[in-house]
């Protein structure tokens, strides 16, 4: 499964470091999403990006910082981030931002935070 | 906004049992109601989906069955096999915004 993929697979940071999550989607998707899975949250989400734009901020703490240079890279930039943030973060992209879209998840990043 | 609650949030069966999983949403505009399952370690994937103007839509072993009036829709696996041990998650949306996911039902099938 290679249409969405996700770096690095673990990471294991800090609370004063600084580290950024990268996700690549190949469908020729217009939307790409963060969402936070943890035991509390299943499925939390977190952004949304639509053609580059950020369309929804879910009331995310801003020491979770999204980037979207072009529909097929999404990044999420990290800093002196708390235990409770970690979790597995999951990258997903659809045909279209509306919900009426099946959405393609990567295969998320653990994230463990020290 | 919308709300989705699902029930139960474990649920065992024994191999070649049904197992039946239940949402209900909060928003009457919903129209699109997908499921996702989760297995160990891996990423969630689209396994059925059904949208407003049907009652119920089946693939080989699962169905899901909508009903509009009440706001509920249901996954129905029959003969279940280990292989479907998964977490699944049923998820709503009106069309216009993002799908908001329940919070996901642990199956465990036991051979």
């Amino acid at each position: 499964e290679t249409g969405v993929t996700q770096t690095p697979r673990h990471l294991v940071m800090g609370m004063t470091n600084k580290k950024s999550l990268k996700c690549e989607q190949h469908l020729g998707h217009n939307a790409m999403y963060w969402y936070k899975q943890s035991a509390k949250k299943p499925l939390e989400l977190m952004f949304v990006y639509n053609f580059k734009e950020q369309t929804e901020n879910n009331s995310v703490p801003s020491r979770f910082s999204p980037e979207c240079p072009n529909s097929s890279h999404l990044f999420l930039h990290l800093h002196t981030l708390q235990p409770e943030d970690s979790a597995l973060y999951l990258c997903a992209s659809s045909q279209g931002q509306e919900g009426a879209y099946e959405q393609y998840f990567g295969p998320g990043t653990r994230l463990t935070v020290t | 906004g919308e709300n989705v609650e699902q029930h139960p949030s474990t649920l065992s069966v024994q191999e070649g049992d049904s197992a039946v999983i239940k949402c209900t949403y909060s928003d009457s505009a919903s129209n699109y109601f997908p499921w996702y399952k989760q297995e160990l370690g891996k990423r969630p994937q689209l396994i059925i989906d059904i949208r407003s103007n049907v009652g119920e839509k089946k693939d080989q072993r699962i169905a899901v069955t909508l009903n509009k009036t009440a706001k509920h829709f249901s996954l129905h696996i029959t003969e279940t096999q280990p292989e479907d041990s998964a977490v699944y998650f049923c998820a709503a949306s009106e069309g216009n915004t993002p799908l908001v996911f329940g919070k996901g039902t642990r199956l465990s099938v036991i051979a």
